[in-house]
């Protein structure tokens, strides 16, 4: 069965630095999400993409956090000028569509971020 | 605004028992309801969804959920626990507020099945 995979599993970096968190969509989806697991909480919505742009984002996703398609496989979140309480797991998902025929997301397996 | 709750942080089971655990939600409009599973160091594996039909949904590893609309619940059942059922289950919401399709999720419930 086709997965989402993520980039690194684990991702070290110094507080203040930019990061760039890599993610595989499944082939045929067209909308991509990340998500967001601080260690011992809930997860939670950062933003939704497709055909090119954002289409909806929390309020966690500010102006440090972009997202790009690059390419016609890879979707990534860049996280700028990185700080303490960005550590948690992020996590990728895509779905085929948005109608409810197309639900469930499919997530991959996530990048932990730790900075220090 | 959509929400899921999850009123247990931790749900202990012996083996070969059957295992519940508890989902409320408060959506407006039509509930489009998940459960998702999260083992050690790995992502979301998604079990089973509500999207309407019949109330008693059946989903992946012999896990099933029933939708009950006057309690507004979706509890996730197996008849018979395995030690390898352990793990962090999610309930979710889909949000379709805003022009986007967000998942919502509840905060977990660890599950702990003893041999």
């Amino acid at each position: 069965e086709p997965e989402v995979t993520q980039t690194p599993s684990h991702q070290v970096t110094q507080m203040g630095q930019e990061v760039i968190l890599r993610c595989v969509p499944i082939s045929n989806h067209l909308y991509f999400y990340w998500y967001r697991q601080i260690l011992g909480q809930k997860v939670e919505f950062l933003v939704s993409f497709y055909n090119n742009e954002i289409s909806e984002k929390s309020e966690i996703f500010d102006d440090q956090f972009s997202v790009e398609r690059p390419d016609g496989s890879n979707f990534t979140l860049k996280i700028r000028s990185t700080k303490l309480e960005d550590s948690a797991m992020y996590f990728c998902a895509s779905s085929r569509g948005q109608g409810i025929g197309n639900q469930p997301q499919h997530f991959g397996d996530g990048t932990r971020l730790s900075i220090l | 605004a959509q929400s899921v709750a999850q009123p247990e942080d931790q749900v202990n089971v012996a083996e070969g028992n059957p295992l519940t655990v508890k989902c409320t939600y408060s959506v407006s409009g039509n509930p489009y309801l998940f459960w998702y599973v999260q083992y050690p160091n790995r992502g979301l594996q998604f079990l089973l969804k509500y999207i309407t039909g019949d109330n008693l949904v059946k989903g992946s590893y012999g896990f099933e959920a029933e939708f009950n609309k006057s309690q507004t619940s979706f509890h996730l059942k197996k008849p018979s626990a395995l030690v390898s059922d352990s793990a962090l289950y999610f309930c979710a919401v889909r949000d379709e507020g805003n022009g986007g399709f967000k998942t919502i999720f509840g905060a977990g419930t660890r599950l702990f099945v003893k041999a």
